[in-house]
């Protein structure tokens, strides 16, 4: 498997501009989350996924963000407009429920808002 | 909430033995784990060990776990340059949910 995949890597993007995040699981893996790492406040839980299902989006900063999974394998997290202070690396995981052993991590995307 | 804690900077010689801690307040955790992030990259995980442990060694990892003091450390046996990295202890009640990070300790390896 080729791991949990992320794109873009990079994005640069203007203050205002809706930016689109996308994260491919490894197959079969049936959790799904986005984490957002900063410098400030480290990894903070934004959303996370069972079976395509959001089970738990409390960590969703503002209504400016928005995550989907329309299916097993996609699911993009979408701000918009976004600011200057939503610059940070997000990244996806993905699990099993018969693994307990933790997450698998996507490369991250590295945002930056001017 | 959860809250895990551990040091921002850790410094050694290669070939010394590191010792990363980490406190965490959640009595119900039953998984804790260290993972490890390599500059530009996400997070690996390292190991794990379930919270009716002691101890846990994995090669040149070993983990210590006082349940009592909710207290949980990575020994990094002869220390090597590509150790340096940013490691994370993290912990939760079920490996498939929520996992809640520490801030990072930042392992620098001196030659």
């Amino acid at each position: 498997d080729a791991g949990v995949i992320q794109s873009p890597r990079h994005e640069v993007t203007e203050m205002g501009q809706e930016v689109t995040l996308r994260c491919k699981p490894i197959s079969g893996h049936d959790y799904l989350f986005w984490y957002r790492q900063t410098m400030m406040r480290g990894l903070e839980l934004l959303i996370y996924f069972n079976n395509n299902v959001p089970i738990d989006d409390s960590g969703m900063p503002e209504d400016r963000f928005s995550a989907k999974m329309p299916n097993a394998s996609f699911s993009t997290l979408k701000i918009q407009p976004s600011e200057p202070r939503d610059s940070a690396v997000y990244f996806c995981a993905s699990t099993m429920r018969e693994e307990n052993y933790g997450y698998t991590f996507g490369s991250g995307t590295r945002l930056t808002v001017v | 909430g959860e809250d895990v804690e551990q040091s921002l900077f850790l410094s050694v010689r290669e070939g010394d033995s590191s010792v990363i801690n980490c406190t965490y307040t959640d009595s119900s955790s039953t998984y804790l784990y260290w993972y490890k992030q390599e500059p530009g990259a996400g997070l690996q995980l390292l190991t794990y060990i379930f919270s009716n442990m002691d101890m846990k060694q994995d090669q040149r990892l070993t983990v210590l776990l006082n349940k009592k003091d909710k207290h949980l450390s990575l020994r990094i046996a002869d220390t090597q340059t590509g150790d340096s990295a940013i490691y994370f202890c993290a912990e939760s009640i079920r490996g498939y949910q929520k996992v809640t990070f520490g801030i990072g300790t930042k392992l620098q390896v001196i030659p």
